[in-house]
């Protein structure tokens, strides 16, 4: 399977507890994206990186989370001291862009569960 | 400021119906890009259709079409003939150079 991959699947924390969840995009892909999707609504952007930099967070993206691609290739969100309201499911997506264009096609993988107690 | 709007939050047909999903969004850049994505109950985003905003042309793919006119800025897309397996959660989304945004999505179900 060449798809993105993410990992775990779902994750079941204590509220104040630290989680770490994992990407593994299409290998060739260039850009890596991770967005957050509550119960009844469309995913959210967080953040984005190109190669190893990364270039855009949203305002979403409150100080509690970091993420990292520090080889250009698999990327990590951590999110510290979970709050309840961080319960959704993390959606990790590649692309393939070349030089001056804006964003091509996104693909995602199947998603983190996150539920804080 | 970039928005999308799916204004359809449920959508029931039954099996062999036509269906048209809607989707209108809001932008002031030129250069931007649509997409559609599915959303089936197991969860992964499936990419259905990407569309710049400089091809108005309209698309077919089986049973699916997409609409896209720029005067209206709607990118519409409606499935022939549908079938139980459409059923899922569909999404519209726009991209621009800075992020990309999702309309909060339209579920559609089709009975047998």
């Amino acid at each position: 399977d060449t798809g993105v991959s993410q990992d775990p699947r779902h994750k079941i924390t204590k509220r104040g507890q630290n989680v770490t969840f994992r990407c593994d995009p299409i290998s060739e892909h260039n850009r890596l994206y991770w967005y957050r999707q509550t119960l009844g609504q469309g995913p959210e952007f967080l953040t984005y990186f190109q190669n190893e930099a990364q270039l855009e967070k949203s305002r979403l993206l409150s100080d509690r989370f970091s993420a990292e691609r520090p080889k250009g290739s698999f990327s990590t969100l951590e999110i510290q001291r979970t709050e309840q309201g961080d319960s959704a499911m993390y959606l990790c997506a590649s692309s393939l862009v070349g030089t001056g264009e804006i964003r091509e096609t996104q693909y995602f993988g199947p998603g983190t569960r996150l539920l804080v107690l | 400021a970039q928005k999308v709007t799916q204004a359809q939050t449920e959508i029931s047909v039954v099996e062999k119906e036509d269906v048209t999903l809607d989707c209108v969004y809001e932008t002031r850049d030129t250069t931007y890009y649509l997409f559609w994505y599915k959303q089936p109950p197991s969860g992964e985003l499936v990419f259905l259709i990407r569309r710049n905003s400089f091809d108005e042309q309209n698309e077919i793919s089986g049973r699916y079409s997409w609409n896209f006119q720029k005067s209206t800025s709607s990118f519409n897309f409606t499935i022939t003939a549908s079938q139980v397996v459409d059923s899922a959660v569909y999404f519209c989304a726009l991209s621009e150079i800075l992020d990309m945004r999702f309309g909060a999505g339209t579920r559609l179900t089709v009975k047998p």
